[in-house]
């Protein structure tokens, strides 16, 4: 099956800096990556996704960029702000069996 | 729009009592659906989906057991709480054949 590692675990960043989070996948058959944000106490939401016959998708300061030849994807955040500490989950899925596998999450600090 | 909702929203229970947490979801039809739970500072363990009514798929040997008696409607059960069942309890839906899943807003479970 699939199996996805993430790193960081946990990650401090000063307000205005750049944010990077970094997955991993092991079956080539993955074609769907998405990103969730998950604040304390509540469920994750997804924030961005890029399915894999595209490289790089952004949307205003978030943005994802993944390698097929090296199964690897990322997160990239700009302009951090206090609001984007959270912890961040990455997936992956080859969309046979409607599931995602997902990364061990990453705890995100902005510190202002 | 597509709403996903969950109750109760906090649940402290004795080892050794029943379980019911509900989920609906609602403006779609035919929904695929999840339960996932997530220990304390760690990721997200999937337990259950549902492609369809009466349709259980069970990722781990454990206490509990799922139902859907209903298109839009997913029970989470236990008929003897232990206290590892203490945990934040998710549950999300997804259309089709895509791979996007949505989460509720959580339950979160207190054995004592």
């Amino acid at each position: 099956g699939e199996n996805v590692e993430q790193h960081p675990s946990t990650l401090s960043v000063q307000e205005g800096d750049s944010a990077v989070i970094k997955c991993t996948y092991s079956d080539s058959a993955s074609n769907y990556f998405p990103w969730y944000k998950q604040e304390l106490g509540k469920g994750p939401q997804l924030i961005i996704d890029i399915r894999s016959n595209v490289g790089e998708k952004k949307d205003q300061r978030i943005a994802v960029t993944l390698n097929k030849t090296a199964k690897h994807f990322s997160l990239h955040i700009t302009e951090t702000q206090p609001e984007d500490s959270a912890v961040y989950f990455c997936a992956a899925s080859d969309g046979s069996a409607r599931q995602l596998t997902f990364g061990s999450g990453t705890q995100l600090t902005v510190l202002p | 729009s597509q709403t996903i909702h969950q109750w109760p929203a906090t649940l402290v229970q004795p080892v050794g009592s029943p379980l019911s947490l509900e989920c609906t979801v609602e403006g779609t039809s035919n929904p695929n659906l999840y339960w996932y739970r997530q220990a304390a500072g760690r990721g997200l363990q999937l337990l259950f989906y549902s492609v369809g009514i009466g349709q259980i798929s069970s990722e781990v040997p454990q206490n509990l057991s799922a139902s859907r008696p209903q298109d839009r409607q997913f029970i989470l059960s236990s008929k003897k709480l232990l206290l590892s069942d203490s945990g934040f309890y998710l549950c999300a839906w997804s259309v089709g054949a895509t791979d996007t899943q949505y989460f509720g807003p959580g339950t979160r479970l207190t054995v004592l």
